[in-house]
């Protein structure tokens, strides 16, 4: 079945440092793929996607790319802020409409 | 746009009552569903809809759960008896039909049983 396999954290970084996440995946179809924000006290936010193989999706200096042969959507940052500071998770939109979602990484950015 | 809200926002009750927790999905979505995140488990999926019919409720973890959409703007989750083992945050979302559309999430509401 689908699945999502996410880096498992916590995740500790220097401010401006690069960020990666790395997020796999197994599927039957071609599914769309996203990545999701959480700060603490909040619901999920969007924070990108990518419908087919090749797309890049950016938003708010993140970036992730649909790699089909490596089955692959990481998530890379080139100069993280403390604001980054939340769980990031990475999500498969599967048949009729379910997501299937990691288990989260938690990224703690100190100045 | 009004996002998703979902009602209470916190609740504290004794283990043995009845927990309701609401939700309003964004207008026009053709989906519904309910997610309970703890630290152990994660981010799990109870149930979900379809134009207001539940189609997969495999996630429901007891019989003490249920769910309702009694029409396309309204939602309930109810747990009846409550246990501490309920504690969570329960998050309701909904989407368009379409899998390239992402699934937009309320703030949840975080309810611990006494």
């Amino acid at each position: 079945g689908d699945s999502v396999t996410q880096m498992e954290g916590p995740v500790t970084l220097s401010e401006e440092a690069f960020l990666t996440i790395n997020c796999t995946y197994t599927a039957t179809g071609y599914p769309s793929l996203f990545w999701y924000v959480q700060y603490p006290g909040e619901g999920l936010q969007l924070l990108l996607k990518a419908t087919k193989a090749d797309d890049k999706g950016s938003n708010k200096g993140f970036e992730a790319t649909y790699r089909k042969e490596t089955t692959s959507f990481h998530l890379e940052k080139g100069s993280v802020q403390v604001s980054d500071s939340a769980v990031y998770f990475c999500a498969l939109g599967g048949t009729g409409n379910q997501f299937y979602f990691g288990t989260g990484t938690s990224l703690t950015v100190i100045p | 746009d009004a996002g998703v809200i979902q009602s209470p926002r916190h609740e504290v009750t004794e283990m043995g009552q009845e927990v309701t927790l609401r939700c309003k999905p964004i207008s026009g979505h053709d989906y519904l569903f309910w997610y309970r995140q703890t630290m152990m488990r994660g981010l799990e999926l109870l149930i979900y809809f379809n134009n207001n019919v539940p189609i997969d409720d495999s996630g429901m973890p007891e019989d003490r759960f249920s769910a309702k959409m009694p029409n396309a703007s309204f939602s309930t989750l109810k747990i009846q008896p409550s246990e501490p083992r309920d504690s969570a945050v329960y998050f309701c979302a909904s989407s368009f039909l379409a899998t390239n559309q992402p699934q937009h999430f309320g703030d949840g509401t975080r309810l611990s049983i006494l």
